[in-house]
């Protein structure tokens, strides 16, 4: 089965730094991803949707300047949170919807990445 | 816009049990509907899903859902629960055209008595 990565499941990071989340779909291309935020006992929310090779959408209240991403390949898209608050902790889950799969609207979810900024 | 009501927040249910969690949805059209589990700490894991056909599907783990398009539904049930079935579970709808994220439920927190 389509199988999707995320690195690293779990990162603690100062007030004020960027960290770089990474989702990764393993056997097959995705040429869309979609990133989620969940808040502790809450749902998914989405933040973007990222196609491969342009810029991705936000859905309405998401910073695009605090929240970059990037799909820059078929395999790989990028969540980099700028100047980090204690506010954006949080669960991050992205999902990946293949190329082959189009029509299905069926997408994979990775594991899911823990940001604590402190 | 799609929205995915479900309206049990939090069930608990004795080990061996039957379970029943709702979910109801709101679409214009036919929707993609989807049930995932989520361990604390871990990602979702896909149940089962309805995209057309039999409106009763049958997943892993023994889950079973009904879509019911006259009354917006998309139930989830099973008929005997085992410990390990504590979880958080999350209802969900796509639309038709295959191109957008899921619109996800506030999700259903179980848990098992023993």
């Amino acid at each position: 089965g389509a199988v999707v990565s995320q690195h690293p499941s779990r990162v603690i990071c100062k007030s004020g730094t960027s960290v770089k989340i990474e989702c990764r779909s393993l056997d097959f291309q995705a040429t869309t991803m979609f990133w989620y935020r969940q808040f502790p006992k809450k749902s998914l929310m989405l933040m973007a949707t990222s196609n491969e090779g342009s810029k991705a959408t936000y859905e309405q209240g998401v910073e695009k300047d605090k929240f970059l991403i990037n799909h820059a390949s078929l395999t790989l898209s990028t969540l980099t949170v700028t100047s980090a608050h204690p506010e954006d902790s949080s669960f991050y889950i992205c999902s990946a919807r293949g190329a082959g799969l189009a029509g299905t609207n069926e997408q994979y979810f990775g594991p899911g990445t823990r940001l604590t900024v402190t | 816009a799609q929205s995915v009501t479900q309206p049990d927040i939090h069930i608990t249910v004795s080990e061996g049990a039957s379970l029943e969690l709702r979910c109801n949805y709101s679409y214009g059209a036919t929707p993609y509907l989807f049930w995932y589990v989520q361990s604390p700490g871990q990602g979702l894991q896909l149940l089962l899903k309805y995209f057309s056909g039999d409106t009763l599907v049958q997943g892993i783990k023994g889950f079973e859902a009904e879509f019911k398009r006259s009354q917006s539904s998309f139930n989830l049930r099973k008929p005997s629960v085992h410990w390990s079935d504590a979880a958080e579970y999350f209802c969900a709808v796509g639309m038709d055209t295959g191109r957008r994220a899921l619109t996800f439920g506030s999700g259903t927190r179980l848990q098992v008595q023993p």
